[in-house]
């Protein structure tokens, strides 16, 4: 089975604070890491696709990284503003001889910037 | 095209009732893929279609579990005989073929059993 952890949980920051959460997951053998944002009531929506050991990604204030060979990727937020908040989900796609289609989530961090 | 559409958005049930839900995926998108969220959790995979066929359904979807994508086009998931544990947010997603394509996720529909 394999277990992507996310952390922290939950986060609350100030309007202008920079942030970052973690994704970890135990095998460096996968196709992709997604990352996804997902505001109350709306669809999930597609941040970052990564594959390779090094990568960063970057849009507008989010970027993100992802490190295979110690298992984790970070998304980090600069200037962080209320329209911010939300649930910052981390999948991996593939892993430990999974399929090359299905997405295997964390739990995600719940992120709330305060105005 | 307005991206993958669910229908209920809310769906509310009294337990032992059957209950249907629909997916319409993004049109050009040949896979199309069924995935759970309970409170606490992150969304979990129920089941994957390439077109019309269903090629992979995980164990957490019981013989009271159904889905179909007739034509490869919308798909439904029907849930037979409802218990409270199905209560959750069923999320549907669609991608196209390839190895680092995206899935493009509904807005899901939230199932009540009481």
């Amino acid at each position: 089975i394999l277990n992507v952890e996310q952390s922290p949980q939950s986060l609350h920051v100030q309007e202008g604070d920079s942030t970052n959460f973690t994704c970890s997951f135990p095998s460096s053998n996968f196709y992709a890491l997604h990352w996804y944002r997902w505001e109350t009531a709306k669809s999930p929506e597609a941040l970052f696709v990564m594959t390779l050991n090094g990568d960063e990604k970057k849009k507008g204030r989010i970027s993100a990284t992802l490190n295979t060979k110690e298992g984790y990727s970070y998304l980090y937020i600069k200037g962080s503003q209320p329209e911010d908040s939300a649930t910052y989900l981390c999948a991996l796609r593939g892993g430990s001889g999974g399929s090359n289609y299905k997405l295997t989530f964390g739990k995600g961090t719940l992120l709330t910037v305060n105005p | 095209d307005t991206g993958v559409s669910q229908n209920p958005r809310h769906k509310i049930t009294k337990r032992g009732q059957n209950v249907t839900f629909r997916c319409d995926p993004i049109s050009e998108h040949n896979r199309l893929y069924w995935y759970r969220q309970t409170l606490g959790q992150g969304p979990e995979f129920l089941t994957y279609f390439q077109n019309e066929a269903q090629l992979e359904k995980s164990r957490l979807l019981s013989d009271r579990f159904s889905a179909e994508r007739p034509k490869g086009s919308f798909s439904t998931l029907e849930i037979q005989r409802t218990e409270q544990g199905d209560s959750a947010m069923y999320l549907c997603a669609s991608s196209p073929q390839g190895r680092n394509t995206e899935a493009f996720f509904g807005q899901g529909t939230r199932l009540t059993v009481v």
